[in-house]
């Protein structure tokens, strides 16, 4: 079974500070990622995915990660964020490319202030 | 479109009610999905559906049952609702075409269900 371990629980920042949220999974022979954002009381929203190509994936509002084959590791970054990324993130891990379940990290809370 | 809708966005039920979660899409998905979140837990698959008239159970299943009897509605059932269940439920769906939204899941608002 897939797995997704999210190293931190919380991650405070200053604004237009750059900030990597870190991201690893287990191993399996093919691996999808996402990362998905929720904002406080909506549901969840895509921000990248990671299906096969070039390893760096670029997503919405400026964010972009890399997928690390040797590390097992999709960690987000971005090089400035704003107090409008104050949000709950969410590694996810599929093994199919098509339809497929997936396995979500525990989330990490960004926390941007002034 | 609206994409997916849930209702209602929160309940309060006593221990040993029922209700039926309600979620419909309007993108012509194959899949959807049911989650619960729980805090500082993630996301929990509970059912799944890859179609109408097919359902089945994901990680955390017990205590609920789902019907996909149309390819728009796909309905969660809490029959004997305990305090454990107290939670955050998403409906996702997803669905199978090429292009941009491929494999992506569209989440609905959540609807927050206390059981006291």
């Amino acid at each position: 079974a897939q797995s997704v371990t999210q190293l931190d629980s919380q991650v405070p920042v200053f604004e237009e500070a750059p900030v990597e949220l870190r991201c690893n999974y287990s191993s399996s022979v093919s691996v999808y990622l996402f990362w998905y954002v929720q904002y406080p009381n909506q549901g969840l929203q895509l921000l990248l995915k990671y299906l096969s190509g070039s390893t760096l994936v670029k997503g919405i509002n400026g964010f972009e990660a890399e997928f690390n084959k040797s590390q097992t590791s999709f960690h987000l970054r971005k090089p400035s964020v704003h107090i409008s990324d104050t949000a709950e993130y969410f590694c996810a891990v599929s093994d199919r490319p098509g339809y497929s379940t997936l396995t979500f990290g525990k989330g990490t809370m960004l926390l941007v202030s002034p | 479109n609206a994409g997916v809708t849930q209702t209602p966005k929160f309940r309060i039920l006593k221990i040993g009610q029922s209700m039926t979660l309600q979620c419909t899409q309007d993108m012509n998905h194959n899949y959807m999905y049911w989650y619960r979140q729980d805090p500082g837990m993630g996301l929990k698959l509970i059912y799944y559906s890859v179609g109408a008239g097919i359902t089945d159970k994901g990680e955390v299943p017990n205590g609920y049952n789902v019907s996909r009897s149309t390819t728009e509605d796909f309905p969660l059932r809490l029959e004997l609702a305990a305090p454990s269940q107290t939670s955050v439920y998403f409906c996702a769906s997803s669905g199978t075409s090429g292009g941009t939204s491929y494999n992506e899941q569209f989440f609905g608002p959540g609807t927050r269900l206390t059981v006291l």
